[in-house]
């Protein structure tokens, strides 16, 4: 089985200081790790995943997470946050075997401020 | 725009009633998720299909019920409505439905149960 910790219901920055949201998972084969945004009054939008090979994944809009296996943490981070980047952020992990649920952690809103 | 479509984007009803939402999956993908975002709950899997076929199961209540069809589209049947199911309800499509395949997200549809 699989579960997601997201620390942090709330994250708040300043525009231009780094991002950084945690994400701790649990998983009993080796997981598939993803990071998901949602914006107001939207569906999920993909940012990055984690699947196999290098352990520090690039995403869209300069976002980053490095697959830690001994510390079981897929960590989101952006070195600089732009007011656009104020969203909710969702964790995810999925077994690699068969046909297995993508299970969602509890979500981190992101505020940015000027 | 991931290029899955739902319809409605909202929808009102009543208690006890019955509703279907339809979810068009990406020219390609075969496998079709369904899933429910509350504010108690969070994101929950609830059903996928592949090619037609049930492949997974969630939290799925036994008043709801889905079915993907031969043009690949999906639709999510609630039955029974109670307040409780008052939620966003979140289609996703991939090309395999496994491992560490993209889920894109529709934009959901809002039901709200009075």
């Amino acid at each position: 089985a699989q579960s997601v910790t997201q620390l942090g219901s709330h994250v708040s920055v300043s525009e231009g200081a780094l991002v950084l949201l945690r994400c701790n998972y649990s998983s009993s084969v080796p997981p598939y790790l993803f990071w998901y945004v949602q914006y107001p009054n939207q569906g999920l939008q993909l940012l990055l995943k984690y699947t196999t090979g290098a352990t520090l994944v690039k995403g869209i809009n300069g976002f980053e997470a490095e697959f830690k296996k001994s510390e079981t943490s897929f960590h989101l981070t952006k070195p600089s946050a732009h007011m656009s980047d104020a969203a909710e952020y969702f964790c995810a992990v999925r077994g690699d075997t068969g046909f297995q649920k993508l299970v969602f952690g509890t979500g981190t809103r992101l505020l940015v401020s000027p | 725009d991931s290029g899955v479509t739902q319809t409605p984007k909202h929808l009102i009803t009543a208690t006890g009633q019955r509703v279907t939402l339809r979810c068009s999956p990406r020219s390609g993908d075969l496998s079709v998720y369904w899933y429910q975002q509350s504010l108690d709950q969070g994101l929950q899997f609830l059903i996928q299909y592949y090619n037609g076929e049930e492949r997974a199961k969630g939290n799925i209540l036994e008043r709801f019920s889905a079915q993907q069809f031969p043009d690949l589209h999906s639709e999510l049947n609630l039955s029974s409505l109670e307040l409780g199911d008052s939620a966003l309800y979140f289609c996703a499509s991939s090309v395999t439905g496994s491992g560490g395949d993209t889920q894109y997200f529709g934009p959901g549809t809002r039901l709200t149960v009075l």
